[in-house]
């Protein structure tokens, strides 16, 4: 059975950073593209980032470039949003994603929600 | 990158047929057939429905079919039953660089 797990939401001051973590299982992770999908209180969702299966490509909404980063390690079966300079409107949970190179995201996790917040 | 535009809320009686579109530009959905559904019931993670406009995971119900036309995207639900009310969510493509936008969602009410 596939299983994504997220970690490491919270309560966080603008400006400040937060990494989340996602642990996947169930499936052969490093054989996935993997993304962050998030959805901030009460909206719809947003496709965050994404990252190829061995690492090499990476790519981001416009809204985060510069602040968020992406990555992942296999060997670990782990996926991971590094969020610096983090502003109120970053408010949302975060999703970790399977994401298919056909763009769509086939199974989700539970996600983690992130508040900023002074 | 805008979002897709889908109606804020549709409803429909048991067993009735209801449509969603969902409306983008020639940058997304015009330009690939790479549209994807998702279900979301309140507290839940969403759920793939559809993938590639018109296929279905397995395990999903094929009361939910999809299609496009042009820059317009739809999900029809036949048969509608209570637990098919949640939100509906729209996504497509949009290039390498952009990757994907989704739509801003639709409130599925069934009376």
């Amino acid at each position: 059975e596939v299983q994504l797990v997220e970690s490491g939401g919270g309560l966080v001051q603008p400006g400040g950073s937060l990494r989340l973590s996602c642990a996947a299982s169930g499936f052969t992770f490093s054989s996935y593209w993997m993304s962050w999908v998030r959805q901030a209180p009460g909206k719809g969702l947003e496709w965050v980032a994404n990252i190829k299966q061995d690492g090499s490509e990476k790519y981001y909404v416009d809204s985060v470039k510069g602040r968020f980063t992406i990555s992942r390690d296999n060997a670990k079966n782990s996926l991971y949003l590094q969020m610096n300079s983090l502003r109120a409107e970053d408010t949302a949970v975060y999703y970790c994603a399977r994401d298919q190179e056909e763009a769509y995201f086939d199974y989700w996790g539970q996600g983690t929600l992130v508040t900023v917040s002074s | 990158q805008s979002a897709l535009t889908q109606p804020a809320s549709v409803s429909g009686s048991p067993g009735q047929s209801i449509t969603i579109s969902c409306t983008g530009t020639s940058s997304d959905v015009g330009s690939y057939n790479l549209v994807s559904w998702y279900q979301q019931h309140p507290g839940k993670a969403p759920k793939l429905m559809i993938y590639e406009v018109s296929k279905r995971p397995s395990g999903v119900s094929n009361r939910f079919s999809g299609s496009k036309s042009g820059n317009t995207a739809s999900l029809t639900i036949s048969g509608l039953q209570a637990e098919d009310e949640a939100d509906y969510y729209c996504c497509s493509y949009a290039g390498s660089s952009t990757f994907a936008v989704f739509g801003g969602g639709t409130q599925l009410t069934v009376l």
